[in-house]
């Protein structure tokens, strides 16, 4: 099993949709938790810090379920720019940073 | 914009041959990690420089190596190259006003091995 797992997608969504990813993670002693998006041959780019309360930013909400292992991000109204590859990571050290594989979103107008 | 760029953009090697990849971040960015990503794939963690010590090195065989600067510079040097270490190569840093080890990316370096 994989220490940090996403699912891969596609997830191929209408322009103004609600999607959410999941991820799940193995560690139970990682520390801190993120959401990065990645566009195709671009680098990761931050996109939310995961906060044990959940957190907003605009249509963009972060949780974290420590109890079940998971974090998840939800989109909201979602936007044709909003087409990316979406990474989480899981930080439990200096030497276990662990991305996923990346959940791929596409969305039509 | 992250502040972090790396050099060169591309590079093709030969199987067997060294290479340096550089990265330059920001002041105040005291921690620096190097990142393989493989096609398809998430990137995967190399290693970790903070205070230009490694302190955090994930699987990766000893022919990866790295050093830190106090310029907030760091390099990827990768001995004996094999056709499996095409890929795109991420720096990050991390400044140190960071409350949860956020990082920051800069462009990569993509090398092919042929």
């Amino acid at each position: 099993r994989k220490e940090v797992e996403q699912d891969p997608g596609p997830f191929n969504v209408p322009e103004g949709a609600t999607v959410a990813f999941n991820c799940t993670y193995s560690n139970s002693a990682s520390q801190s938790f993120f959401w990065y998006r990645q566009d195709c041959r671009k680098e990761p780019k931050l996109l939310m810090s995961v906060y044990s309360s959940g957190n907003e930013d605009g249509r963009f909400t972060a949780q974290l379920n420590r109890a079940s292992q998971y974090i998840s991000l939800l989109i909201r109204d979602s936007k044709l720019s909003d087409s990316a590859t979406y990474l989480c990571v899981v930080y439990s050290s200096a030497s276990k940073i662990i991305f996923g594989s990346g959940t791929r979103l596409s969305i039509r107008p | 914009e992250t502040g972090v760029t790396q050099s060169p953009t591309h590079l093709i090697k030969t199987r067997g041959q060294q290479v340096t990849l550089r990265c330059s971040s920001q002041s105040g960015h005291n921690t620096v990690s190097w990142y393989q990503q493989a096609l398809g794939q998430g990137p995967q963690f190399i290693f970790q420089y903070y205070r230009e010590e490694e302190n955090g090195r994930g699987n990766f065989p000893p022919r990866f190596s790295g050093l830190q600067f106090p310029n907030y510079s760091s390099e990827l040097n990768v001995n004996a190259l094999e056709l499996d270490d095409s890929a795109l190569y991420l720096c990050a840093s991390t400044p140190w006003t960071a409350t949860y080890n956020e990082q920051f990316f800069g462009p990569g370096t993509r090398l092919t091995v042929l």
